[in-house]
């Protein structure tokens, strides 16, 4: 079965500096990738997606990914990170039209 | 465009005692998920329908049932609700690939 991973659990950062949320998976087919923001007491919001074309894919809030298919990896990253980014992120894939499945999440915690 | 509307947002039960989270989509999506969230472990889907009338059980179905009677609803049921389903759940909806979320029901069985 596809699974996806996300190696940090927490992250802490101070403002400003440079964020890189690590996503792989396991399919090896086609698939759609995703990253969803959850900030505190809300629902998930989609940051970005990538269906096909160029891997460099950018998203709300200055958040980009880049699509590596031979590392089967999707990270995430953010060149200075601000207070408001504190949220958790979630990493997705969804393997042709199958089924959308999450990884486990990171924290991310954004001192000011 | 409301989007994806679940109720209740909160709901506290006793141990034995069953209910029915509701989910309705108003952007004419085939695909309908559950998903339950608990802390670190991610959300984990609960049961799955590609489209009207049908169902898959996904990750964690125990202890679940799910109802998609029409296109634009998709119910999720406790029979017999458990402590260890105190959890977030959150309804979801997707025509390929995006997939669109509820406000999450925040439930607390003790």
């Amino acid at each position: 079965a596809q699974s996806v991973s996300q190696h940090n659990h927490h992250v802490i950062l101070s403002e400003a500096a440079s964020l890189e949320l690590g996503c792989n998976y396991s399919y090896g087919g086609t698939v759609n990738l995703f990253w969803y923001v959850q900030y505190p007491g809300q629902h998930l919001q989609l940051l970005l997606k990538y269906f096909s074309g160029d891997p460099l894919v950018k998203g709300i809030k200055g958040f980009e990914a880049e699509f590596i298919k031979s590392k089967f990896s999707f990270n995430l990253r953010k060149p200075s990170v601000q207070w408001s980014d504190t949220a958790e992120y979630f990493c997705a894939v969804k393997p042709g039209f199958q089924k959308l499945v999450f990884g486990t999440g990171t924290r991310l915690l954004v001192s000011p | 465009n409301a989007g994806v509307t679940q109720t209740p947002k909160f709901q506290v039960l006793k141990t034995g005692q069953s209910m029915t989270l509701q989910c309705a989509q108003d952007m004419n999506h085939n695909s309908m998920y559950w998903y339950r969230q608990d802390p670190g472990m991610g959300l984990r889907l609960i049961y799955y329908s590609a489209s009207e009338g049908t169902t898959d059980k996904g990750e964690v179905p125990n202890g679940y049932n799910v109802s998609r009677l029409n296109k634009r609803e998709f119910s999720l049921r406790l029979e017999s609700a458990a402590p260890s389903q105190t959890s977030v759940y959150f309804c979801a909806s997707s025509d390929h690939p995006e997939a669109f979320f509820g406000q999450g029901t925040r439930l607390t069985v003790v």
